[in-house]
């Protein structure tokens, strides 16, 4: 079993919708969580952290974390063509290792 | 904000030769990563380093060598290139304490023919 899960997708929405992204992770002890988004042929670029349970919102970007279930996922709403990436959920366990899931593709279709 | 370098965008070596990835940092950040990313694969920790001197192996450890011999740099080394090493190449870094956000660099996109 893999540390971190994602559904590699593509999803894909309209602009203007919510686009949802999911990840689990299978590590109890884990401490911190991030979401990166990666275009093509670029770096991952840092989006979200979140590190307790509940939702934290920065602007069109939801992260929300249970803990109980071992489930994160990032809303991101009004989607724009502009939001079509690859978004890494990552988890960092213990000591200073971070876990990657293999991306989530979205597009969002004007 | 924080900065992370590589040394090269593109690389391309030939089977057998010893390569070198650079990776510079300017936060004065602790830790520091080497990650390879494959397709359908996603990142895959190489080794990391928690100070000067320190390092401990990733999850594909075999194959690659690392050198820090200061705070702000973190290099790579593939002692003898192989196909099955062409990849993308990702540095990053991050604090010791507090946060342990990562930051990457623009990454290093090795060919090895």
């Amino acid at each position: 079993q893999k540390e971190v899960e994602q559904n590699s997708g593509p999803l894909s929405v309209p602009e203007g919708a919510i686009a949802s992204l999911n990840c689990t992770y299978s590590d109890r002890g884990s401490q911190s969580f991030f979401w990166y988004r990666q275009y093509s042929g670029k770096s991952p670029e840092l989006i979200m952290s979140i590190y307790s349970n509940g939702d934290k919102e920065d602007g069109r970007f939801t992260a929300q974390l249970n803990k109980a279930s071992q489930y994160v996922s990032l809303l991101i709403r009004d989607s724009q063509p502009s939001d079509s990436a690859t978004y890494l959920c990552a988890v960092n366990t213990n000591f200073n290792k971070f876990y990657f899931g293999s991306g989530t593709k979205l597009n969002v279709k004007p | 904000d924080v900065k992370v370098t590589q040394s090269s965008r593109y690389l391309v070596k030939r089977t057998g030769e010893k390569v070198f990835l650079e990776c510079v940092q300017d936060m004065d950040h602790e830790n520091m990563f080497w990650y390879r990313q494959d397709p359908g694969l996603g990142l895959r920790l190489i080794y990391f380093s928690y100070d000067v001197k320190m390092k401990e192996k990733g999850d594909i450890p075999e194959g690659y060598s690392v050198s820090r011999e200061k705070k702000e740099r973190f290099s790579l080394i593939l002692e003898s290139a192989s196909t099955n090493q062409t990849s993308m190449y990702l540095c990053a870094s991050s604090p010791g304490a507090g946060l342990k956000t990562q930051y990457f660099g623009p990454g290093t996109r090795l060919l090895v023919l």
